[in-house]
């Protein structure tokens, strides 16, 4: 069955350091997606990403965040200078659909210290 | 905007019981999602519905929206139904989106 990966499962990073976190949605999907869940936390959404350009995105994601899709299978979110805020899980997913059912990877943790 | 409520926010039954998580959301939608987060974080989608009722195996959701309200029911629970179930319907009016809001979550355990 098609699933979403994302890598790494886990990344420690220094506060000030940017990271890259990697995802591969389905490969017939067009709608990309990330949220995130901070430790003990509602999910939420930061991001949706179509035709190679972001149609939605939250308070949450400001101009530290950018997503893009390289290659045409990879799916990133980069975060430029880390905070000790951003540390949570990080969700990529994929629908066919805008309204479609949604495909999630397993999360990519991260920790700022 | 809309808000998303779940109850209850923690629920233990014995092996065998019928469950019943209910979400109920301010703002009318064209879909609710019920998600099933794993003690080890991924999340699953379950369903995602506009109307009535549907079912996969021996789990059935319902939704009306008229009392913007929907229900997962678990029937014959089992240990491996153990995890939270999260209950996300799309944040703006009427919304066509998966711009999500998420409930709190329903944290399951299911005890042999």
């Amino acid at each position: 069955e098609p699933e979403v990966t994302q890598t790494p499962s886990h990344q420690v990073t220094q506060m000030g350091q940017e990271v890259i976190l990697r995802c591969v949605p389905i490969s017939n999907h067009l709608y990309f997606y990330w949220y995130r869940q901070i430790l003990g936390q509602k999910v939420e959404f930061l991001v949706s990403f179509y035709n190679n350009e972001i149609s939605e995105k939250s308070e949450i994601f400001d101009d530290q965040f950018s997503v893009e899709r390289p290659d045409g299978s990879n799916f990133t979110l980069k975060i430029r200078s880390t905070k000790l805020e951003d540390s949570a899980m990080y969700f990529c997913a994929s629908s066919k659909g805008v309204t479609g059912e949604l495909f999630f990877g397993e999360g990519s943790r991260l920790t700022v210290l | 905007k809309n808000e998303v409520e779940q109850s209850p926010q923690n629920l233990t039954a014995q092996e065998g019981e019928f469950i019943t998580i209910n979400c109920s959301y301010s703002v009318g939608i064209s879909a609710l999602h019920w998600l099933q987060q794993h003690p080890g974080g991924g999340i699953v989608s379950l369903f995602m519905l506009s109307s009535g009722k549907k079912k996969h195996g021996r789990l059935i959701a319902t939704i009306n929206i008229q009392e913007k309200h929907s229900s997962l029911h678990i029937t014959a629970s089992h240990p491996r139904d153990s995890a939270v179930y999260i209950c996300a319907v799309p944040e703006g009016v009427g919304g066509a989106t998966n711009k999500l809001i998420f409930g709190t979550g329903t944290l399951l355990a299911v005890q042999p």
